[in-house]
């Protein structure tokens, strides 16, 4: 079974400071985890996504996120926030098994502050 | 262009009336889903399918059915739509389910999302 937790339904900083996302899962299988950025009235763009190749994943816009197998973490981070980083973003788990269902966290909102 | 397209893009319709929303992708995958996203619980896969002839739930199919008679198709079809369908509704494709150890094949694209209302 497979499941996703983010930590925190809304995130609000100041815009400059760093950025902090989290994500718990579970996984019966080894996984395959993602990060998804929707921005208002706009679809899903694939910010960047883990595949055991390495643990510490850098994405675009300046985004990365660390697996860590011990805390089944994949927390999102980013240095520096932007005004445009304003949105909903999705922590996401595929487990690579024979039932391929793909499990969406709940989200969390991003604000930034001028 | 690489694309997922679903039609209609909003659709407001009454209960009971029968309606499909379509998805179509142009780069030859195998696997597609539907998913619906509400307000504090994400998105929620609805089908999910494999490849042609291949279909199976996902965690809220109750109330939809999906075919897959053709690889770049998979329409959502809500043979009695009410009110709890009222939802955003997104497409999406990978070349595979992740079934595969080559991991760059499980990233999905997204279509542009339809929202519909039920009445």
């Amino acid at each position: 079974a497979q499941s996703v937790t983010q930590l925190d339904s809304h995130v609000s900083v100041s815009e400059g400071t760093p950025v902090l996302l989290r994500c718990n899962y579970s996984s019966s299988y080894s996984p395959s985890l993602f990060w998804y950025v929707q921005h208002p009235n706009k679809g899903l763009q694939l910010l960047l996504k883990y595949t055991s190749a390495a643990t510490l994943v850098k994405g675009i816009n300046g985004f990365e996120a660390e697996f860590k197998k011990s805390e089944t973490s994949f927390h999102l981070t980013k240095p520096s926030a932007h005004m445009s980083d304003a949105a909903e973003y999705f922590c996401v788990v595929s487990a690579r098994s024979s039932a391929s269902k793909i499990i969406f966290g709940s989200g969390t909102r991003l604000s930034i502050r001028p | 262009e690489a694309q997922v397209t679903q039609n209609p893009r909003y659709l407001i319709t009454v209960t009971g009336k029968k309606l499909t929303v379509t998805c179509s992708q142009n780069m030859n995958h195998e696997y597609m889903s539907w998913y619906r996203q509400d307000p504090g619980l994400g998105l929620r896969q609805i089908y999910y399918s494999m490849n042609v002839e291949v279909t199976d739930k996902g965690d809220v199919p109750e109330g939809y059915k999906v075919s897959r008679k053709e690889k770049r198709n998979f329409p959502l079809i809500l043979e009695s739509p009410s009110p709890n369908q009222t939802s955003l509704y997104f497409c999406a494709s990978s070349l595979d389910g992740g079934v595969a150890w080559d991991t760059r094949r499980d990233t999905q694209y997204f279509g542009p999302g339809t929202r519909l209302t039920v009445l």
